[in-house]
């Protein structure tokens, strides 16, 4: 069974540039997460889909972020226009239920983004 | 409000050598606690979670974390390391029926020969 992928593993782009992060969760999984780190801290929460649906975006950081999940499959992040404090590792996540407390949220190897 | 702290950076260990990843909790509400490890250019594995009864919680690769609720904590813990376990180490907690894990700021292992 294949894992949650994500693509690009690396991205490099200038400042003023437009990225878009694409995540393809576990066949199956209604529930897909999107986390970031930055800069070694934290990894912080950005949202939840269920799916098609947000369910909670309250960790997207400005409007300069969009994320959507066509029919409830894969899903793409995008960033426009990418500043520089959006450096960091994207994280995507999925799950078969609501709630990570009652299944495993299984993780992609992440997106490295280094805005320049 | 949920925060996660793990109270060490790094931890340098020898090889053959037990260690210990501390981290604590901070919630109002049951929260439930995980320990996810990043091996290098890899994505975040479960090592084990604490959802309720047996406080002493098993998990992979030989790990295993004590909840302790009068301390507020949930400390990882392997009596005998190898240079696999090299990696990141990241404590998280999960408000009970909630949807977003708030981690700590992790803990890099480094396993000595």
């Amino acid at each position: 069974e294949a894992g949650v992928t994500q693509f690009p593993s690396h991205s490099v782009i200038e400042k003023g540039q437009t990225v878009t992060l694409r995540c393809d969760p576990i066949s199956g999984h209604d529930n897909l997460y999107w986390y970031r780190r930055v800069m070694g801290k934290e990894i912080k929460f950005l949202l939840h889909f269920v799916k098609e649906s947000k369910q909670d975006e309250s960790g997207m950081p400005n409007n300069r972020f969009l994320a959507e999940r066509t029919g409830g499959t894969y899903s793409t992040l995008k960033v426009q226009p990418a500043e520089l404090e959006d450096s960091g590792v994207y994280f995507c996540a999925s799950s078969q239920v609501w709630g990570q407390g009652r299944a495993e949220a299984f993780f992609g190897q992440g997106t490295r983004l280094t805005v320049v | 409000a949920q925060s996660v702290t793990q109270l060490d950076s790094q931890v340098p260990v020898f090889e053959e050598a037990p260690v210990e990843l501390r981290c604590n909790y901070s919630s109002s509400v049951s929260v439930y606690l995980f320990w996810y490890v990043q091996y290098p250019n890899q994505g975040l594995q479960l090592l084990l979670k604490y959802l309720s009864g047996s406080t002493l919680v098993k998990g992979i690769n030989g790990f295993e974390a004590e909840f302790n609720k009068s301390q507020t904590s949930f400390h990882l813990r392997k009596p005998s390391v190898h240079i696999s376990d090299t990696a990141e180490y990241f404590c998280a907690s999960l408000r009970e029926y909630g949807n977003k894990l708030v981690f700590g700021a992790g803990t890099i292992l480094r396993v000595k020969s």
